[in-house]
């Protein structure tokens, strides 16, 4: 089984829809982290959270909201999906324990279409 | 702030050597990486090296950081189609807290 999951892996929506996309690991994990892939841009952090009561925005946060229901699920929402919001979206875990510990292990992505 | 850059493309033919090049900014990063995401699927962990470090090789890929000029590389010896992908550099930005910032990725093309 994968140890980080996402669902859905696709999803095609209009604009002004409110749409959640949501994160599960089995890693143990305390740091989860939600990324968009646009090409040519690489990754771009939206948000991040080091615990369930830590939460923390990115270099692109407007226009996301997040939430961590525990120490395994981490979900991003957008409150009303427009048309620019069209891209990969990545979850991420990492134990920031220190040494290499801020090695990120990512799930295998939300293709997210928005009308 | 922080910014890691790549180039966008490059081509091999199969058996020959690859060398992704990435420049970062930030002096104060502990941690370099190399992620390797192939089509439809997420980014996966290919090497990291520490700041200490000037090289670093595990099986066919060697790492090389230059700490002066803020240039890390990476080198697949004898590339394979199964080595096409996308590779990202990214660095782990110490300002207080811990964030990767990743550069655009390169799009290895092996060519038969």
């Amino acid at each position: 089984d994968a140890d980080v999951t996402q669902t859905p892996r696709n999803r095609i929506t209009k604009t002004g829809k409110r749409i959640m996309l949501e994160c599960s690991q089995t890693k143990g994990h305390d740091r989860m982290y939600w990324y968009r892939q646009d090409p040519g841009l690489g990754l771009r952090l939206i948000y991040y959270s080091f615990d369930v009561k830590d939460i923390n925005k990115g270099e692109i946060s407007d226009g996301y909201s997040v939430s961590r229901q525990a120490q395994a699920k981490f979900s991003l929402s957008l409150e009303s999906a427009i048309p620019n919001q069209t891209a990969l979206y990545f979850c991420a875990t990492s134990d920031g324990a220190g040494g290499a510990g801020d090695t990120q292990y990512f799930g295998p992505g939300t293709r997210l279409t928005v009308l | 702030g922080e910014d890691v850059e790549q180039s966008l493309f490059l081509s091999v033919r199969e058996g020959d050597s690859s060398v992704i090049n990435c420049t970062y900014t930030d002096s104060s990063s502990t941690y370099l990486y190399w992620y390797k995401q192939e089509p439809g699927a997420g980014l996966q962990l290919l090497t990291y090296i520490f700041s200490n470090m000037d090289m670093k090789q595990d099986q066919r890929l060697t790492v090389l950081l230059n700490k002066k000029d803020k240039h890390l590389s990476l080198r697949i010896a004898d590339t394979q189609t199964g080595d096409s992908a996308i590779y990202f550099c990214a660095e782990a930005a110490y300002t207080g807290r811990r964030a990767l910032t990743f550069g655009s990725g390169t799009r290895l093309q092996v060519q038969p």
